[in-house]
């Protein structure tokens, strides 16, 4: 059974300090690791998707990684906006179920 | 293009009621798949369907059932509710449910079941 961790569970900066959250998995036969962003009251919002270790894809101040074991997600100079539950799902096999991790919450202080 | 839309987006239910969740996928994407949302357990896979047929299931009880209709948009049910079932449900779409397709969310329902 797949198996997803996402840690540290919650996480402060203050503006501008960067950090990584980390995303450890274990799949067989991983097809797919899926970043999310999911602010209070709303639903998953989708950030990145990485096919193979050693796949890197950046979107403003977040950039996602991949090895075999983990990802990480570097936020790089944080700004309050970026405050927000960060959640990590894998795709194995041939079908599309997303399996998550219990997600990250990041808080960022002005 | 419009997103993923799902009604109602809040419900209150007592135990032992039943209740129908919908969920309207983004235009020309075929698969839907439903997912659970608690604080303790955090997102579970419940059903995916596509082409009106359930491809997929999670590990639910049977009260937990779901269909998909000809224009894609889905239906889920839950029979005979329980405390626990108090939750987010949420509704995701793909293009044909492929395992390298991005699922996009909706707002989510959140039903408080007293």
């Amino acid at each position: 059974e797949d198996q997803v961790t996402q840690s540290p569970e919650a996480l402060r900066l203050q503006e501008g300090e960067s950090s990584s959250l980390n995303c450890s998995y274990t799949v067989s036969g991983l097809r797919g690791l899926f970043w999310y962003r999911q602010d209070p009251g709303k639903g998953p919002e989708f950030l990145f998707t990485l096919y193979s270790a050693g796949e890197e894809k950046e979107k403003e101040r977040l950039k996602a990684t991949l090895t075999k074991k983990e990802s990480f997600l570097h936020i790089t100079a944080p700004k309050p906006e970026d405050s927000a539950t960060y959640l990590c799902a894998v795709v194995s096999g041939a079908n599309s179920k997303l399996t998550f991790g219990k997600g990250i919450t990041l808080s960022v202080r002005p | 293009k419009a997103g993923v839309t799902q009604t109602p987006r809040y419900l209150i239910k007592t135990r032992g009621q039943q209740v129908t969740l919908s969920c309207s996928p983004i235009s020309g994407h075929r698969s839907v798949s439903w997912y659970q949302q608690t604080p303790g357990q955090g997102l579970q896979f419940l059903f995916e369907y596509f082409s009106e047929t359930q491809r997929n299931k999670g590990n639910f009880p049977g009260r937990f059932s779901g269909r998909q209709f000809s224009n894609s948009r889905s239906e889920m049910n839950v029979s005979t509710l329980e405390l626990g079932d108090s939750a987010l449900y949420l509704c995701a779409s793909s293009l044909d449910g492929g395992a390298q397709e991005t699922q996009y969310f909706g707002p989510g329902t959140r039903l408080l079941v007293l």
